[in-house]
């Protein structure tokens, strides 16, 4: 089946400056790549994903962007905020699945004012 | 916007209980999912369901059930509640190939 990595664990960054984080799949079938930001006791929310015929995707201050030979992706959040503290987790789907999701581990971002 | 209830945010049980998760979802949806998070461990699947009476084994079946008797409402169902399932429990739904809709959780402890 799919095994979806996720680096770093935690991150800490100051206002202002830029947050990668990056994941790799192993299924080169995996079409769908979404990405998941939960605030501390709340529910994960959906806050980009791009699909496998597109390489970079934005949205304001996040961008997304796959590398389908390599069977890597990364969030990309600029101008960070306080706000954007969270966990972010990333995922992969494969086509012949149906809707199953393999996450990452997730990632803790952490915004210093 | 989809709406995916969990009826219990808190829960407390002790081991050797049978514990019902309830998971309701509003949008019609057919797939439905649930997950249990740790610390580390990131989102594991469980249990999911294409269809009412369908379900498949997700990567960390053993210990637990799932009921889905009605479009709309999926069960995860605790057999014999051990310390070792204390965790926070999310159901999903999702209704075309797109982002999950995740309910508010069940942080589930055994005692």
């Amino acid at each position: 089946g799919e095994n979806v990595e996720q680096h770093p664990s935690t991150l800490s960054v100051q206002e202002g400056d830029s947050a990668v984080i990056k994941c790799t799949y192993s299924d080169s079938a995996s079409n769908y790549f979404p990405w998941y930001k939960q605030e501390l006791g709340k529910r994960p929310q959906l806050i980009i994903d791009i699909r496998s015929n597109v390489g970079e995707k934005k949205d304001q201050r996040i961008a997304v962007t796959l590398n389908k030979t390599a069977k890597h992706f990364s969030l990309h959040i600029t101008e960070t905020q306080p706000e954007d503290s969270a966990v972010y987790f990333c995922a992969a789907s494969l086509s012949n699945t149906g809707n199953q999701f393999y996450f990452g581990t997730g990632t803790s971002l952490t915004v210093i004012p | 916007d989809v709406k995916v209830t969990q009826s219990s945010r808190y829960l407390v049980k002790r081991t050797g209980e049978k514990v019902f998760l309830e998971c309701v979802q509003d949008m019609d949806h057919e797939n439905m999912f649930w997950y249990r998070q740790d610390p580390g461990l990131g989102l594991r699947l469980i249990y999911f369901s294409y269809d009412v009476k369908m379900k498949e084994k997700g990567d960390i079946p053993e210990g637990y059930s799932v009921s889905r008797e009605k479009k709309e409402r999926f069960s995860l169902i605790l057999e014999s509640a051990s310390t070792n399932q204390t965790s926070m429990y999310l159901c999903a739904s999702i209704g075309s190939l797109k982002g999950y809709t995740f309910g508010s959780g069940t942080r589930l402890t055994v005692v």
